[in-house]
């Protein structure tokens, strides 16, 4: 089945700053990849996904990046702000009804 | 959009007896949800795939007796955790995707049941 790693599991970055977090994924017919916010106590939100027939994708401040050789993509933020601080998750499946592989989580902080 | 409605939101319940969980979609028609639990400060691990009108499919090592599934109908999805024990108390929540037929994008997640078993 689907293995999907990420990194790192904490971040802290200042306001303003820029912040990555990296995923990895093991099977190669995977075709959707999903990031999700979720604060504490509340349900995971939809922030941006990508489908494999893209290579890059941007909505504001958030991208996200798919390198399908290399079986990695990436969640980018800029001009982070504290309300930013949470914990995210990578994900990837099939498409479908298949179901989401999640990451492990990076609990990202942004000091004012 | 895609709404999903899981109810209740908070439970406490006493050792030995049985909670039942709901999950909803509002605004589309899911034949397949999923059941995910989350501990704390960890991802969410998937514990079985709900079909509409068939058996649940579990993960291994998720106990079908302990955890009941039924999808009766294609908008309401119930887990019932049986004879709930301490280390059962953790924070289940569903999702549902609203298929491409019907505009669906991406899945939805419900609000999650904090289930404290003492």
């Amino acid at each position: 089945g689907e293995n999907v790693e990420q990194h790192p599991s904490t971040l802290s970055v200042q306001e303003g700053d820029s912040a990555v977090i990296k995923c990895t994924y093991s099977d190669s017919a995977s075709n959707y990849f999903p990031w999700y916010k979720q604060e504490l106590g509340k349900r995971p939100q939809l922030i941006i996904d990508i489908r494999s027939n893209v290579g890059e994708k941007k909505d504001q401040r958030i991208a996200v990046t798919l390198n399908k050789t290399a079986k990695h993509f990436s969640l980018h933020i800029t001009e982070t702000q504290p309300e930013d601080s949470a914990v995210y998750f990578c994900a990837a499946s099939n498409s479908g009804y298949s179901t989401l592989t999640f990451g492990k989580g990076t609990m990202l902080l942004v000091s004012p | 959009g895609a709404v999903v409605s899981q109810h209740p939101s908070r439970v406490i319940c006493k050792s030995g007896t049985s909670v039942k969980i709901e999950c909803r979609s509002l605004d589309f028609q899911a034949t397949t949800m999923f059941w995910y639990r989350q501990f704390p400060k960890k991802s969410l691990m998937l514990m079985a795939t709900s079909n509409e009108g068939s058996k649940a499919t579990y993960e291994q090592g998720v106990e079908k007796d302990k955890f009941l599934i039924n999808h009766a109908s294609l908008t309401l999805s119930t887990l019932t955790v049986t004879s709930a024990h301490p280390e059962d108390s953790s924070f289940y929540i569903c999702s549902a995707r609203k298929p491409p037929g019907q505009g669906g994008y991406g899945y939805t997640f419900g609000s999650g049941t904090r289930l404290t078993v003492v």
